[in-house]
Formats: structure tokens, C-alpha cells, sequence
């Protein structure tokens, strides 16, 4: 079935100490999105990619790195984790075309100790 | 800015139907989107519906849009305890002239099914 796949489900990371979260996806969409989703908020979006074009937030900040080395491949990086930065990371892909519907990975649990 | 606005919670009892309200600002949206969020869990779409219908019915579930006063609900026939989940209430905004989008949340409303 095609899809979207985050790994790992859970991470767990100590303050200051990089991580690297990452998504797949097999839909063949252009369109990769990461975003930030902390208890009872809607999802905050971080960054996305159209193909290879990087498309930062203007309140994303600087401790929040992405690659996506191909179509299929879209990785987070957060370079020194602060505690402020626990939260459930969600990749979502869609068609660059309308109807631009997202479809989610099952997200990515960090904990800051 | 763009905006979409959500009731934050609900309450009703299994087999009797839940509608969920949403309002949104940007009046140049093409897509508006339900999706459902059980705890723990990614999001899963539900269903969408194109700006220049009013409505559209998928089993259980029905979406009215009143593109004039800038309103979506989400109507859901014979609610089970199963629905119990956090829907979200999301519309496509057109960042720039090359058509590229990110989609505007709601806050998302949380729906509680009673037995």
C-alpha cells in the first residue's frame, strides 16, 4: 500500500543532543511537509519542500534543520534540542496539484530528558 | 491574516448525530478539509470538499460549505463510540503566483461520544 512512514515512532534524546527524525513515502508525491504538534495544539508547520525547492517559516526557528536527498527521502534535524522542543512530529506529502490533499505519516514522539 | 476557527469541544451520545463547526477567513480557498486525529495517532483525512459545492455526503458524513458566510460543518449520521477523536477543520491557502499552498488549522475540536 502506498504511504507515508515515519521512523522511528518514538525518540527519546537528552538536552543539547542532535536528532534526526525521518519520513518516507511511496505515493511518488513532489510535496513534503514537516510539522510540530504539541499536546491539545493544531499542527504547527515547520517547513516543506516543493521537490527539491526548501520552503522555510518564518517562525521555524534555527535549531531546525531539513534534507530531502531524493522524492522519496525527507529527514528533520534538530541540531540542540531544548525541552521546549518535545512534541509529536508529523511528515505529510501531497501532489503539487489541486486537490492538494495531505497525507500524514503516523508521526514521530520526542522526549527531551 | 488567514484564520480558521473551531469549537474547541463536544459532547453527545452514541447513535446520535455530531456537527462540528468551522470558520475560515481567506475567501480564496478551493479546498477545505476535515481531518480526524485519535490520541497518539497522525492525522487522518476524512474528507474534503471543493469551494464551489455546498455540499457532499460520504456515508456517514456530511459537509456543508456556505462559501458567503465563510462557514464548514461537518456532520457525522449516527455517531459511534469509535468516533470518539480531535477533528480538524483545515483550508488550502495559495501562498504565491506559482500555485504553491500550505494548508490553515483549526485549533480542532474535540469530539467525546457518550455510550
Amino acid at each position: 500500500d502506498a504511504m507515508v512512514i515515519q521512523n522511528p515512532r518514538y525518540q527519546v534524546t537528552q538536552f543539547g543532543k542532535p536528532v534526526t527524525l525521518s519520513c518516507s513515502q511511496t505515493l511518488n508525491h513532489n510535496v513534503m511537509y514537516w510539522y510540530q504538534q504539541k499536546s491539545s495544539q493544531a499542527p504547527k508547520l515547520l517547513f516543506h519542500y516543493y521537490d527539491k525547492d526548501f520552503n522555510n517559516e518564518a517562525d521555524t526557528p534555527d535549531n531546525f534543520q531539513s534534507r530531502r536527498p531524493n522524492t522519496s527521502f525527507c529527514f528533520l534535524d534538530i541540531r540542540s534540542p531544548g525541552l521546549g522542543d518535545a512534541a509529536m512530529y508529523l511528515c505529510a506529502t501531497s501532489r503539487r496539484q489541486e486537490p492538494d490533499t495531505q497525507y500524514f505519516g503516523p508521526g514521530t514522539r520526542l522526549t527531551v530528558l | 491574516g488567514e484564520d480558521v476557527e473551531q469549537s474547541l469541544f463536544l459532547s453527545v451520545r452514541e447513535g446520535d448525530s455530531s456537527v462540528i463547526n468551522c470558520t475560515y477567513t481567506d475567501s480564496s480557498s478551493t479546498y477545505l478539509y476535515w481531518y480526524k486525529q485519535e490520541p497518539g495517532a497522525g492525522l487522518q483525512l476524512l474528507t474534503y470538499i471543493f469551494s464551489n459545492m455546498d455540499m457532499k455526503q460520504d456515508q456517514r458524513l456530511t459537509v456543508l460549505l456556505n462559501k458567503k458566510d465563510k462557514h464548514l460543518s461537518l456532520r457525522i449520521a449516527d455517531t459511534q463510540t469509535g468516533d470518539s477523536a480531535i477533528y480538524f477543520c483545515a483550508e488550502s491557502f495559495l501562498l504565491n503566483a506559482g500555485n504553491n499552498r500550505k494548508l490553515i488549522w483549526g485549533l480542532g475540536t474535540s469530539l467525546a461520544v457518550n455510550p
